[in-house]
This record gives C-alpha cells, sequence and structure tokens, in this order.
C-alpha cells in the first residue's frame, strides 16, 4: 500500500534557527501534500497546501515566510520552519496524495520542540 | 458546528470490552480515514474508506454514506488500545481534509 514517511520524527532546536521537516512518498507518485500542525489537546489543523512543481496555498493565519514549503518533486515535500520560536513547538504531520481515486496517505508526524 | 464531530470524546474501558467510537460528518466526502494517534504523537492510519466496511486485525470500520456516519470497532481492547483515535474526511468541494477532535481511549487492565 502506499506509504509516507516523514523525517525526523522528534526534533529539538534553539531558538532563531531554521528546521527542515522532510515528507517522502515511498511507492507513489504523490502530486499534492498537506501540512497540518496539532497543538496540545487540539486536533490537526491545515496549514498548507502544495502542488508539485508550484507554489504552496496556505491557511488564514499561517505566515508563508515563516513556514517555507517545497514540492520540487512527485516524491519529496518539505516544510521548513524558519527563525523557530518557542510558540512553533507542535506536531506536524503531512499528507500526500495521488489523485481523488487514490486518498491521502499520511506520515506519522514530527514533534518539534523549540528552546 | 463542527462538520466532523466524534463520539464519546473520552471512553474508558476494561480489557476484553468491545469497543465503539462513532464519526458524524456533514459535508460531502469522497473518503473517510481514521486514524489512530499515540501518546508521543505519532500518527498511524487505520483505515480509509469510501463505502461498506474494512477489517484489519481486531479493528473494523463501516461507513454508511446516506447517514454521513462511520464507525470504528475494537474486538478484545487491549491496554495497547490506549490512544486517541481520530476520523477525518477528505471533502468534495475542496479535496481538503477535515479532522475530527478525536476520542481518547483508555482500556484498564
Amino acid at each position: 500500500g502506499a506509504v509516507v514517511s516523514q523525517h525526523p520524527s522528534r526534533v529539538i532546536c534553539k531558538s532563531g534557527t531554521s528546521v527542515k521537516i522532510e515528507c517522502r512518498s515511498l511507492d507513489f507518485q504523490a502530486t499534492t501534500m498537506f501540512w497540518y500542525r496539532q497543538f496540545p489537546k487540539q486536533s490537526l489543523m491545515l496549514m498548507a497546501t502544495s502542488n508539485e512543481g508550484s507554489k504552496a496555498t496556505y491557511e488564514q493565519g499561517v505566515e508563508k515566510d515563516k513556514f517555507l514549503i517545497n514540492h520540487a518533486s512527485l516524491t519529496l515535500s518539505t516544510l521548513t520552519v524558519t527563525s523557530a520560536h518557542p510558540e512553533d513547538s507542535s506536531f506536524y504531520i503531512c499528507s500526500a496524495g495521488s489523485g481523488r481515486a487514490y486518498g491521502y496517505t499520511f506520515g506519522s508526524g514530527t514533534r518539534l520542540t523549540v528552546v | 458546528k463542527n462538520e466532523v464531530e466524534q463520539s464519546p470524546q473520552n471512553l474508558t474501558a476494561q480489557e476484553g470490552e468491545f469497543i465503539t467510537i462513532n464519526c458524524s460528518y456533514s459535508v460531502g466526502i469522497s473518503a473517510l480515514h481514521w486514524l489512530q494517534q499515540h501518546p508521543g504523537g505519532g500518527i498511524v492510519s487505520l483505515f480509509m474508506l469510501s463505502s461498506g466496511k474494512k477489517k484489519h486485525g481486531r479493528l473494523i470500520a463501516t461507513i454508511n454514506i446516506q447517514e454521513k456516519h462511520s464507525s470504528l470497532h475494537i474486538t478484545a481492547s487491549h491496554p495497547r488500545d490506549s490512544a486517541v483515535y481520530i476520523c477525518a474526511v477528505r471533502a468534495n468541494r475542496d479535496d481538503k481534509i477535515i479532522f475530527g477532535k478525536g476520542t481518547r481511549l483508555h482500556i484498564l487492565p
């Protein structure tokens, strides 16, 4: 079945640094990838949608200059949290899809802690 | 009103009990997902449904498209099943995924 690999699973970084999270589709071509964020005890919330080869579409309230999304190939999308601050500490998860008929597969998530 | 509602929000049961978690949605969908989130945050995709019923081990998921309702059942529950179970639907209108708030399940030994 479709597998999405997300790395790293956990990362701790210092305030002001940047962190890159990778989401790879291992056995299918992901034309669309979604990035979500989950704060403690809250539901997953969509941050942005990216289609291969085009700019990501960000949800209202998500800073595109802070959360850089690159979907340069059909198997890889990256989310870079730039100049991270403690309030960016959260759980980030991606999901990837290859088209309407095939559904979406979720990565296992990345827990980011900014100290 | 949330477009995806789960019930119950919290559930504590004894080991061995049959567990049912419900999900109702109010939008047109192309697919429904059941996800399991462990205390550390890691998410496992359990099922993706567009119709009918799927079974994997002790887990069974059903969906009734007409009634806009899905259930996740766990047979012979075990403490290791303790997790948050999340229902998510893929909306027809924009292809985005809408998440329920999750059901926190605690199975007592």
